[in-house]
């Protein structure tokens, strides 16, 4: 049993659909992630937040949107993907100070058509 | 530019062999050592980690062997069982902030 929890596991959808992706931790940490993991290709680190602050945006394209109402809930909006964004996306958790390892939910796995 | 880099891509091991997966980095300041592992339908779960300031850490089968002035680390995974088939990442990050770097995977196959 994953104390970080993902919804929904699967999702199929087209290039004009606005979705979101869910994420919520149980594990009472304060720094939460979105990662991309692509075929063959090293985690890809998309958005931190930690203590429900944005610190981290590496470059990802606006049409993703994310959003940390509070520390254990973070999402992921998605609007006008292409089918490049087609992808395995992971929510992980961990504690801010020092080295913490992080906590993967199971992920949503992502069809863009 | 990729700052840890992975080998090889894929292992197939005969059961109860060693598997091994190795390890490199740029960065200096790294200083933890995650390894983890993937089932397939599952996200990555922390399996053993280091520290630089230890060469070796083992826990059961599997120990890391570290290599500070080669900025190399590796994965060993003694009496290998098909139970371990799964794919293995290295991750390196820095004290001040937890930023991982990761590298791509290493898919592992044990034949019984």
């Amino acid at each position: 049993e994953t104390g970080v929890t993902q919804t929904p596991r699967h999702l199929v959808m087209g290039m004009t659909n606005k979705k979101s992706l869910k994420c919520e931790q149980h594990l009472g940490h304060n720094a939460m992630y979105w990662y991309k993991q692509s075929a063959k290709k090293p985690l890809e680190l998309m958005f931190v937040y930690s203590l429900e602050e944005r610190v981290e945006n590496n470059s990802v394209p606006s049409r993703f949107s994310p959003e940390c109402p509070n520390s254990s809930h973070l999402f992921l909006h998605l609007h006008t993907l292409q089918p490049e964004d087609s992808a395995l996306y992971l929510c992980a958790s961990s504690q801010r100070s020092g080295n913490s390892p992080l906590h993967f939910g199971n992920g949503t796995r992502l069809t863009v058509t | 530019q990729q700052q840890v880099k992975q080998s090889p891509q894929s292992l197939i091991v005969q059961k109860g062999g060693i598997s091994i997966i190795n390890c490199a980095y740029e960065n200096t300041a790294f200083d933890y050592f995650p390894w983890y592992q993937q089932f397939p339908g599952k996200g990555p779960a922390l399996l053993i980690a280091i520290r630089p300031d230890v060469s070796e850490k083992k826990e059961g089968r599997f120990t890391i062997s570290f290599n500070k002035s080669a900025k190399q680390f590796s994965l060993h995974i003694m009496d290998s069982q098909p139970g371990d088939s799964a794919t293995y990442f290295c991750a390196a990050s820095k004290h001040n902030f937890n930023k991982f770097y990761f590298g791509s995977g290493t898919k592992l196959n044990v034949k019984p």
